[in-house]
């Protein structure tokens, strides 16, 4: 079964600085997908970015990167310049793309709150 | 653009009780999923549909049972709920086409079983 860690329950970050969120995954398939999704207080899924696992470059959205170490299995999200509105939860997910069903496993998350 | 909207947003329950959360889908996708979200346990997959016709458990399938209504609908009902049901409910669709699609979530069902 694969498995998601976010090892980091709660963050503070001052507005404008990075913040790195980690997340580590457990696969024994060379060929895996990860996602993150971001979850406001409002409550509803957001997605954020993409990174395939034979993808030579790490993703890049607009303030968010996905720093990709395959050999470390890990997938660490990068905020940079951080703002009020990235105050949320934040979850790392895998998939393995050679199930058919393509479901995702979801990490527990991890709380970032922004300061000003 | 309503994406996918589940029913209700809220509910309360008495232990025992049973009842249906309804979800459906305007996206033409494939497959569905029906995720419960509890404090430090991200979300965990309750039962899936990949495609019309089919369904299938989860992680964590103890208590629930699903219905793949149509290629829209996908609807989870608990039968007898226990207090150990209550959580956040979150229904979602992908595509069903490759491995990079991400899922659209509904808003979520939050509830309680008193």
């Amino acid at each position: 079964a694969q498995k998601i860690t976010q090892t980091q329950p709660g963050m503070f970050v001052q507005e404008k600085e990075a913040v790195t969120l980690d997340c580590t995954y457990d696969t024994s398939d060379q060929s895996y997908g990860l996602f993150w999704y971001k979850q406001p207080s409002s409550g509803e899924m957001i997605f954020l970015i993409y990174q395939g696992s034979y993808d030579e470059q790490n993703a890049t959205e607009g303030r968010y990167s996905l720093n990709f170490q395959k050999a470390r299995k890990s997938a660490n999200l990068v905020i940079s310049a951080s703002q009020l509105g990235d105050s949320a939860m934040y979850f790392c997910a895998m998939r393995d793309p050679w199930q058919y069903d393509y479901k995702l496993s979801f990490g527990a998350g991890t709380t970032v709150t922004v300061r000003a | 653009n309503a994406g996918v909207t589940q029913t209700p947003k809220f509910q309360v329950l008495k232990t025992g009780q049973s009842m249906t959360l309804q979800c459906a889908q305007d996206m033409n996708h494939n497959s569905m999923y029906w995720y419960r979200q509890d404090p430090g346990m991200g979300l965990r997959l309750i039962y899936y549909s990949a495609s019309e016709g089919t369904t299938d458990k989860g992680e964590v399938p103890n208590g629930y049972n699903v219905s793949r209504l149509n290629k829209r609908e996908f609807s989870l009902r608990l039968e007898s709920a226990a207090p150990s049901q209550t959580s956040v409910y979150f229904c979602a669709s992908s595509e069903g086409r490759g491995p990079n699609e991400k899922l659209f979530f509904g808003s979520g069902t939050q509830l309680s079983v008193l």
